[in-house]
């Protein structure tokens, strides 16, 4: 079974400073996608950003980007120029094929960001 | 475009009964998933519906059931609730299959 790892329960930054946030995972299949999800107070999970496996450039999204090393099963995300609104439970998550033509999210325990002003 | 919506946000039920949640995907999305977030986890995948039947279920006992209309709406219901029922319960639609859009949970309290 895939597993995701976040080994960084909480981590802080200062404002307009850089951070990275871990996430390490378990498969055997050679072609997956891996997302980083934002969940803040509101709740509401957030789409950051997406990395197909298949694709050796590593993804990126305005302040945010991703670090993929496949054959060390890891994917870290780095918040550049870090805001207030960054704040938030940070969840990395892998697509796991369910069976039936079905596509489940497996989830890491999260890393709760805090940013300092 | 509207994104995905989930009501109530909250509720409250005793030990026993039974809850009925609601999701409407996202315009377009024909795919839809429900996973429950325990207090201070990530979420956990119950089942995923693809145009009005159950096709992927994760570890969840049979009293966790669902619908998808034929608009793709959803509803899960679950049965004979117990304390452990207590959660956030999400519902994340999709149109590929490649990335779910999540609605903003009903939060579940059973007492």
């Amino acid at each position: 079974a895939q597993t995701v790892t976040q080994s960084q329960p909480e981590m802080s930054v200062q404002e307009a400073e850089t951070v990275t946030l871990s996430c390490t995972y378990d498969t055997s299949e050679s072609d997956y996608y891996l997302f980083w999800y934002k969940q803040p107070p509101s709740r509401q999970m957030i789409l950051v950003i997406r990395q197909e496996a298949y694709k050796q450039q590593n993804a990126t999204e305005n302040r945010f980007s991703v670090n993929f090393q496949k054959a060390a099963k890891s994917f870290s995300l780095k918040i550049s120029d870090s805001q207030l609104g960054d704040a938030a439970m940070y969840f990395c998550a892998y697509r796991t094929y369910s069976g039936a033509g079905s596509y489940q999210l497996t989830f890491g325990k999260g890393t709760k960001l805090s940013v300092i002003p | 475009e509207t994104g995905v919506t989930q009501s109530p946000t909250h509720l409250i039920k005793t030990r026993g009964q039974q809850v009925t949640l609601r999701c409407s995907s996202q315009s377009g999305h024909n795919t839809v998933s429900w996973y429950q977030q325990a207090l201070g986890q990530g979420p956990q995948f119950i089942f995923q519906y693809y145009r009005e039947e159950e096709n992927g279920r994760g570890n969840f006992p049979p009293r966790f059931s669902g619908l998808q209309f034929p608009n793709y709406s959803s509803e899960l219901n679950v049965n004979a609730l117990e304390l452990d029922d207590s959660a956030l319960y999400l519902c994340a639609s999709s149109f590929d299959q490649n990335t779910q859009y999540f609605g903003p949970g009903t939060r579940l309290t059973v007492l």
